[in-house]
């Protein structure tokens, strides 16, 4: 099975902050790569696919990078709507897993 | 519109059986790869299973052998049979139809299972 590891697993940070959070997989997945937010109470809402593409109707202060073992998710501007939890997924092979998730917090 | 509307949630004993429902709208579940996720309390997401349009079907690890995804085409309903449940099944269960590229586009609002005696 492809392990993912997120880091860091929690960062705190002021409203304005460029933001990267990082996800390593255990081998290459090429592109095979997606990342969601998570908010209190709710279901995850997909932000970036295939590493790099923005979801439509997803602001584009987010960006993702990156490709084979090594991929960021940046935020070029945290705004209050964005403390959230973030989670990776890989889709290169089954079973699909997860990273074990970022959590964003208010300094 | 997509919609997907999970149900079959409770408090089951441990080694107990439930079954979960997936009602899906503004699009068919057999034209779809639809995709079961879970999340324990306080805790990460897990994929748990995956249903192709042709029929194929993945499991967890965690889960195989013990969990059947499944679909009915004539209600439109997309099911995840859960059997010989543990303590560490207690989580809440998200529905998800998947996009081309094999990931979650669209979510339900999930249901919670809850395995204790």
């Amino acid at each position: 099975d492809i392990q993912l590891t997120q880091s860091p697993s929690f960062l705190s940070a002021s409203v304005g902050d460029r933001v990267t959070i990082t996800c390593r997989a255990s081998q290459d997945i090429s592109s095979y790569l997606v990342w969601y937010q998570q908010k209190p109470g709710k279901a995850p809402k997909l932000l970036i696919y295939a590493a790099s593409t923005l979801q439509s109707g997803v602001p584009s202060r987010f960006s993702g990078s990156g490709s084979g073992t090594e991929f960021t998710l940046t935020i070029s501007s945290l705004q209050p709507e964005d403390f959230a939890a973030f989670y990776c997924q890989q889709l290169k092979s089954y079973p699909l897993t997860f990273g074990g998730g970022t959590k964003v917090e208010i300094k | 519109e997509v919609q997907l509307v999970e149900s079959g949630g409770g408090l089951v004993q441990p080694g107990g059986s439930l079954r979960l429902s997936c009602a899906a709208s503004g699009f068919t579940v057999s034209g779809n790869y639809m995709s079961w996720v879970r999340q324990a309390p306080g805790k990460g997401l897990e994929w748990v299973s995956v249903l192709h349009s042709g029929g194929s079907t993945y499991y967890a690890d965690s889960v195989k052998g013990r969990f059947t995804i499944s679909r009915d085409n004539s209600k439109n309903t997309v099911y995840l049979q859960m059997n010989s449940l543990r303590a560490e099944d207690t989580a809440v269960y998200y529905c998800a139809k998947n996009m081309a590229g094999n990931y979650a586009g669209y979510w339900g609002q999930g249901t919670l299972v809850t395995v204790s005696s």
